[in-house]
C-alpha cells in the first residue's frame, strides 16, 4: 500500500509568483490536509478537504487555496508569493478522524 | 482556545540519560486526541503515539513511555537510556473531536540532542 506522497520535493519561487503543490493520498483515504511549517516552528493548519469540499480553514488569507479531486489527490496553490511563504509544506490524508498520515513534504523557499 | 504549549525548546543529554519532554494543553472540549510525533532532520514527521482524552493509562512502548494527567492537562514523553538516534525534534500536538474538521493543533516543538 503506498503512503501520502507530495510532489515536488523542492522548489524555488520568486515573490510575487505562483505555485502549485500536489498531494497523493494514502490509497481510500478521502480527507487530505494542509499544513505549513516555517523553520523553528510546529506545523500550522491551512484547510482541509473532505471528498472534494473545504472542510474547515486556518488562519490563512485567501490567495491560499486549495483542490480535491475526485480520486481524492489534491493541491495546494499560493498566489502573490511572500518571502514568509517559505516553509516546508505538509499534507495529510485519513479515512478516519483523527488519523491523519503525513506526506514527506515539500520545502518551498521563495527569493 | 485551543493551545499545545512545550516549554523546552532545545534539550541535551548524554546518550544513556533518561529524558523528559514537557507538554501542556488547552481545550474546552471534553473529547480530544493528544499526539507525539518525531521529526528527523529529513523533516517528514513520524507519529509516535495518539491518546484520546477518556484513556488516562500511562503507555509504554520500549524505550519510550507517555505519561497523561487530564487534571493538570499535561501528556510528558520520556525516552528512557536514550541514543544519539533519538536526536530530533518532537512535536506534542491536540485534535478536538467536537469540530467539523479534525485538524492537528502542534505545540513549537523541542529540539533534542543526544550526545554521544
Amino acid at each position: 500500500e503506498t503512503g501520502v506522497t507530495q510532489s515536488p520535493t523542492h522548489l524555488i519561487k520568486t515573490r510575487g509568483q505562483q505555485v502549485t503543490l500536489r498531494c497523493s493520498s494514502q490509497s481510500g483515504h478521502n480527507t487530505v490536509s494542509w499544513y505549513q511549517q516555517a523553520l523553528g516552528q510546529g506545523p500550522q493548519f491551512i484547510f482541509q478537504y473532505y471528498r472534494e469540499e473545504e472542510n474547515g480553514r486556518g488562519n490563512f488569507p485567501p490567495r491560499f487555496s486549495g483542490l480535491q479531486f475526485p480520486n481524492y489527490s489534491s493541491e495546494l496553490n499560493v498566489n502573490a508569493l511572500e518571502l514568509d511563504d517559505s516553509a516546508l509544506y505538509l499534507c495529510a490524508s485519513s479515512l478516519v478522524p483523527q488519523e491523519q498520515y503525513f506526506g514527506p513534504g515539500t520545502r518551498l523557499t521563495v527569493t | 482556545a485551543q493551545k499545545v504549549t512545550q516549554a523546552q525548546t532545545e534539550i541535551s543529554v548524554v546518550e544513556k540519560e533518561d529524558v523528559t519532554l514537557d507538554c501542556v494543553y488547552e481545550t474546552r472540549d471534553t473529547t480530544y486526541y493528544l499526539f507525539w510525533y518525531k521529526q528527523p532532520p529529513s523533516g517528514e514527521l513520524v507519529f509516535l503515539i495518539r491518546r484520546n482524552s477518556f484513556d488516562e493509562q500511562n503507555e509504554i512502548s520500549g524505550r519510550y513511555s507517555w505519561n497523561f494527567q487530564k487534571s493538570t492537562s499535561s501528556f510528558n514523553f520520556t525516552i528512557t537510556a536514550s541514543q544519539v538516534v533519538d536526536s530530533a525534534v518532537y512535536f506534542c500536538a491536540l485534535s478536538e473531536a467536537g469540530g467539523r474538521d479534525d485538524k492537528i493543533i502542534f505545540g513549537k516543538g523541542t529540539r533534542l540532542h543526544i550526545l554521544p
